[in-house]
């Protein structure tokens, strides 16, 4: 079945480390996208991804990574300089014609 | 700045009410706007809406878009305790860079 699989679902980090979201799709979707909700929020825009190889910074990229190696992959790494990263991840992937899919979501805790 | 404003934020609704859901923005070439719901992950797609006055329909669900004062509304008729969740409204633009969300409307109906 085609759609995006994100992992871990639960992920617990230590204050200091680097930890990384893993997003696959298989929908052969251009464009991926990183955001983050905070509760009783909307979604806010980290990166996104029109192509491989390229990405760009949304609303608050600082204290994040990706990478963009492969069309199917879109792994974030949250890093030591995010300084509040608890917070409920989701990835999603747009076909160009306008609707995003999102994978199942991430829950990141720090210990 | 792309800019999704909705209302109400919060909404508790008994069994069998009709709710309506705002959703107004404010976005640099605009294509689309769409709506979710979410429950306990990730959101679910209902709606893209792209020409303004034709309205989009499924089961007890509708939505329109006008497109002249740059706002939608959600309908739900009959709502029944399943349709307790976030309805989130988004914007995409026309280069299908970037989607912007609202904060989500948090609808409750009490049996």
């Amino acid at each position: 079945d085609g759609g995006i699989t994100q992992s871990p679902k639960y992920l617990f980090r230590k204050e200091g480390q680097n930890v990384t979201l893993s997003c696959e799709q298989n929908l052969n979707h251009d464009a991926m996208y990183w955001y983050r909700q905070d509760p009783g929020q909307g979604l806010r825009l980290i990166y996104y991804s029109q192509i491989v190889n390229d990405f760009q910074k949304g609303d608050i990229a600082e204290g994040y990574s990706v990478s963009r190696e492969k069309k199917e992959s879109f792994p974030l790494t949250v890093t030591s300089a995010q300084k509040n990263p608890t917070a409920f991840y989701l990835c999603a992937s747009t076909s160009g014609l306008g609707e995003a899919f999102f994978g199942q979501g991430t829950r990141l805790t720090v210990v | 700045e792309d800019k999704v404003v909705q209302s109400p934020l919060s909404l508790v609704v008994h069994e069998g009410d009709t709710v309506t859901l705002n959703c107004s923005y404010e976005v640099t070439n605009f294509r689309s706007l769409l709506w979710y719901k979410q429950e306990k992950k990730a959101p679910t797609f209902l709606f893209m809406l792209t020409s303004s006055g034709i309205e989009k329909k499924s089961g007890r669900l509708s939505s329109i878009l006008d497109k002249k004062e740059l706002f939608s509304i959600l309908n739900i008729t009959a709502t029944q305790t399943g349709d307790s969740a976030v309805y989130l409204c988004a914007v995409s633009d026309n280069y299908g860079q970037n989607f912007v969300f609202g904060p989500g409307t948090r609808l409750s109906v009490l049996p």
